[in-house]
């Protein structure tokens, strides 16, 4: 168990519909980024939170958002889903300083209909 | 940007038999992780080894970061080693986003 908690587990939906994700770091780390991984495209970072500020973004969609809250957690909001969103997203928690290993969340596996 | 490249693609073992995988990269890094994607999809760090070697029971991973390549040695499989192997890099100083390779798939059969 690596510490980082992610819901759903699973999520159904339909194309068009919005959909948020959760994550919460582990205890003490400030930094959430978020990765998606899909079967063509691999894993690939879309964006990172450092203490409830943007810190960088990857190939994230204008159609997705995210934001980390003052307890640090994260949600990522995913809107006017297509079919080609199905995938499965994860998230990440680093402290942030010095070192900056990663510890990854059990994922949330995205299914659009 | 950065290229991050491993091999071999794909791996089959007996159980009992050593392996290497491998993870070139194009550029310098300031971090540099191995992790073990289950069948069930999880991520399991497995070291974060930016330079030097690491050794953790059956797993050992080296880093020689001036010739930017890292190895990932698994001694005596077993079949719950099977799942996918990725190494990611960090090519900028802390708190940036790692950047994986394709992987490793092993198949290791009893």
């Amino acid at each position: 168990d690596s510490g980082v908690t992610q819901t759903p587990k699973h999520l159904i939906t339909a194309t068009g519909q919005r959909v948020t994700l959760r994550c919460s770091p582990r205890s003490g780390d400030l930094s959430v980024y978020w990765y998606q991984q899909s079967l063509d495209q691999g894993l690939q970072f879309l964006i990172q939170y450092y203490n409830g500020e943007e810190r960088a973004k990857g190939n994230i969609l204008e159609r997705f958002s995210a934001q980390q809250f003052p307890d640090l957690h994260s949600e990522l909001n995913l809107s006017s889903l297509e079919l080609g969103d199905s995938a499965l997203y994860f998230c990440a928690s680093s402290v942030y300083t010095g070192t900056n290993e990663q510890f990854f969340g059990p994922g949330t596996r995205l299914t659009v209909l | 940007g950065i290229q991050v490249e491993q091999s071999p693609p794909d791996l089959i073992l007996q159980e009992g038999a050593n392996s290497t995988l491998r993870c070139n990269f194009s550029d310098s890094v300031n971090n540099l992780q191995w992790f073990h994607q289950n069948p069930w999809g999880q991520l399991i760090n497995l070291f974060y080894i930016p330079s030097g070697t690491k050794q953790n029971g059956r797993l050992s991973a080296t880093t020689v970061a001036t010739e930017r390549y890292s190895l990932l040695y698994i001694s005596s499989s077993q079949t719950t080693d099977s799942g996918v192997y990725f190494c990611a890099v960090d090519p900028n100083q802390a708190g940036t986003a790692l950047i994986f390779g394709k992987g490793t798939t092993l198949s290791v059969s009893s």
